[in-house]
């Protein structure tokens, strides 16, 4: 079966440091990863995306994350954060099937970003 | 932001008694879903949707039932609800069952 593993829960950071949320998946298949952030009393918001293709991937924020298959993980990272990025984030992973897919997400627990000034 | 509308917002319950909640979309999405967000365990997957009348369950689906008899609307209901299933629950949709696209939740509270 498949899991998520985010390694922190929380991660204190100054504003313009550097951050990296640490996210690890169990399967025995290829996957899908996805990184959504969730701000305070919202929904969530797809983030960013891995389906195929290059293993480096971006958002529009500045935030972007690296696909390593033999590392199994998908780590997020931004080089400079601002107080706008507080929020929780929570990395997710599904198995594809082709024309089957049904997008059925496993969650990691979530790790709450606290960008201080 | 994806077309979905989720009712009610917020509901306080009790025990025992019957609870439905709605998710509605406007983007014409093949799959939906429920999710249930707890502290400590992410979201969970409750049930799914891949079609019209066609559902399954997921991770936690005791306690809960679904129907969907239009494209557009997913129901998700408590038969009998109980203080375990206070928890707020976000319904998603996809297009091809790759990215989701999450409403804005329903906060349920049974006491």
């Amino acid at each position: 079966a498949q899991s998520v593993t985010q390694l922190d829960s929380q991660v204190p950071v100054f504003e313009e440091a550097p951050v990296e949320l640490r996210c690890n998946y169990s399967s025995s298949v290829s996957v899908y990863l996805f990184w959504y952030v969730q701000y305070p009393n919202q929904g969530l918001q797809l983030l960013l995306k891995y389906l195929s293709g290059s293993t480096l991937v971006e958002s529009i924020n500045g935030f972007e994350a690296e696909f390593n298959k033999s590392q199994t993980s998908f780590h997020l990272r931004k080089p400079s954060v601002h107080i706008s990025d507080t929020a929780e984030y929570f990395c997710a992973v599904s198995q594809p099937h082709g024309s089957s897919n049904t997008g059925k997400l496993i969650f990691g627990q979530g790790t709450t970003l606290q960008v201080k000034p | 932001d994806a077309g979905i509308t989720q009712s009610p917002r917020h509901k306080v319950t009790e025990t025992g008694t019957p609870v439905t909640l709605r998710c509605h979309q406007t983007e014409n999405h093949r799959y939906m879903y429920w999710y249930r967000q707890d502290p400590g365990h992410g979201l969970r997957l409750i049930h799914y949707s891949y079609g019209v009348k066609d559902t399954d369950k997921g991770e936690v689906s005791d306690g809960y039932s679904v129907s969907r008899s239009k494209t557009e609307d997913f129901l998700l209901t408590l038969e009998s609800a109980t203080s375990s299933q206070t928890s707020v629950y976000f319904c998603a949709i996809s297009e091809r069952g790759t990215e989701a696209f999450f409403g804005q939740g329903t906060r349920l509270t049974v006491v």
